[in-house]
């Protein structure tokens, strides 16, 4: 069965870095685009990031643009969040998701991992 | 940006009811439009997708409908399990955006 499983959360002061993992098992992690998505403490869903799967076409929201990058390995199907110059509104539970295509165009999640929770405060 | 507006932000209801939720999309988008279940400490759950499509594994009482600007959610029958909230989500464009939410709650 398809099992994402999110590491690397944790509490880090603004200005600071962070790097999240999502490990995948169960399905072939090569042949999927995959997704970032967030939830900010009492807020709604925030699609956050998406790369194609051979990592070719990287796509961002305007609130991460320039701070954050998405990349995965796909020989240790693994997934990642480098995230850089944190801010307090960055705080939020981070889900990763699995994309039914190859590079994010159908957008939706049947599968999404239990979440890495952030918290940035000094 | 295509902006979605769900309707009611919130509602009560009984075991049994019908309930309808309402996503209005800022532009059209034809059917690309997705309807997920979140509880409490759990992930999202993808109901439809593709505005009426029922994901696999997924109880027959949900339905979705719509198309262009306008969209429902139905529960035919209210289930105990399905007290929870209630997003959108469009995917016309990259990145798709999500509607605020409607929680359903215990009447």
């Amino acid at each position: 069965q398809v099992q994402l499983v999110e590491s690397g959360g944790g509490v880090v002061q603004p200005g600071r870095s962070l790097r999240l993992s999502c490990a995948a098992s169960g399905f072939t992690f090569s042949s999927y685009a995959m997704h970032w998505v967030r939830q900010a403490p009492g807020k709604g869903l925030e699609c956050v990031a998406v790369i194609s799967y051979d990592g070719g076409n990287k796509y961002y929201a305007d609130s991460v643009k320039g701070r954050f990058t998405i990349s995965r390995d796909n020989s240790k199907n693994t997934l990642y969040l480098q995230m850089k110059s944190l801010r307090a509104e960055d705080t939020a539970l981070y889900y990763c998701a699995q994309d039914p295509s190859r590079f994010g165009e159908r957008g939706y999640f049947a599968y999404w991992g239990q979440g890495a929770r952030v918290t940035v405060s000094s | 940006d295509i902006q979605l507006t769900q309707s009611p932000s919130s509602l009560s209801a009984s075991v049994g009811d019908r309930v309808t939720i309402t996503c209005r999309a800022s532009g059209t988008i034809s059917t690309y439009l997705n309807w997920y279940q979140h509880q409490p400490g759990n992930a999202p759950k993808l109901l439809i997708y593709d505005a009426s499509t029922l994901q696999s594994g997924v109880a027959s009482r949900f339905s979705g409908s719509g198309s262009g600007t306008d969209f429902t959610l139905t529960i035919s029958s209210l289930q105990p399990e399905d007290f929870a909230t209630y997003y959108c989500q469009q995917t016309d464009s990259t990145l798709g955006t999500f509607g605020q939410g409607t929680k359903v709650e215990i009447k």
